[in-house]
């Protein structure tokens, strides 16, 4: 079972930034968080993990509480073409990875 | 090539036909993996490689399911006797065995069965 949980959607202004939330409660130690994107008819494209860090690159932020339990995503400056469907998984190592329903996020002009 | 390359993309299956769907990983990716995505759902876990063994085939629904990797690279999923509710997308995902590596992900085959 997924270990995360997500709302089932949310909507961003284009050129605002989408923070999306996820919590993972019981989430373990050696336990990384990893965010993926699925664009409507494609495979899921990998985002950015972290394990107790905050982490940035050049798609998006991932924020980390100090005690693990939960995570935002944020896209700094949403545009259209991130309207999709987002994964909040947690892994261990190079385990599979376990995915919920994640949230779609609507970006309207 | 410089992704996941599956194929077909599209499949259509009358039921009780078996069909075969093709992975060819990321060059020097050891691990495999096929998730099967029914519509509206996110993509559920089918089965894992390491190389050429099998070390993970909890996700396989039946034993109509069989997947392979025989020389570690190109994998095939196959489906025997096809039923309707086997209708989804299949996925198949490579990585690294490096510690914690991204999975990078196909486009998927679309199969539906009439």
């Amino acid at each position: 079972d997924a270990k995360t949980t997500q709302p089932t959607s949310m909507d961003c202004a284009e050129g605002r930034a989408a923070n999306l939330p996820c919590n993972h409660s019981t989430i373990s130690g050696n336990e990384y968080v990893y965010w993926y994107r699925q664009i409507h008819s494609q495979g899921p494209q990998y985002i950015i993990h972290g394990l107790k860090n905050n982490e940035t690159n050049e798609m998006a932020s991932l924020i980390i509480t100090e005690d693990r339990k939960s995570s935002t995503l944020i896209l700094p400056h949403a545009t259209l073409r991130d309207t999709a469907v987002y994964y909040c998984i947690v892994r261990v190592n190079t385990d599979k990875l376990i995915f919920g329903t994640g949230t779609r996020l609507q970006v309207f002009p | 090539g410089a992704g996941v390359s599956q194929s077909p993309r599209y499949k259509v299956a009358k039921r009780g036909q078996d069909v075969a769907l093709r992975c060819d990983p990321i060059s020097g990716h050891v691990s495999l993996f096929w998730y099967q995505q029914a519509l509206g759902q996110g993509p559920e876990f089918l089965t894992y490689f390491q190389n050429e063994a099998q070390l993970d085939k909890s996700g396989l629904p039946s034993d109509r399911f069989f997947a392979e990797r025989p020389e570690g690279s190109v994998s095939t999923l196959k489906i025997q006797r096809t039923q309707q509710e086997d209708s989804a997308v299949y996925l198949c995902a490579s990585s690294l065995i490096r510690e914690n590596t991204e999975a990078f992900f196909g486009q998927g085959t679309r199969l539906t069965v009439v």
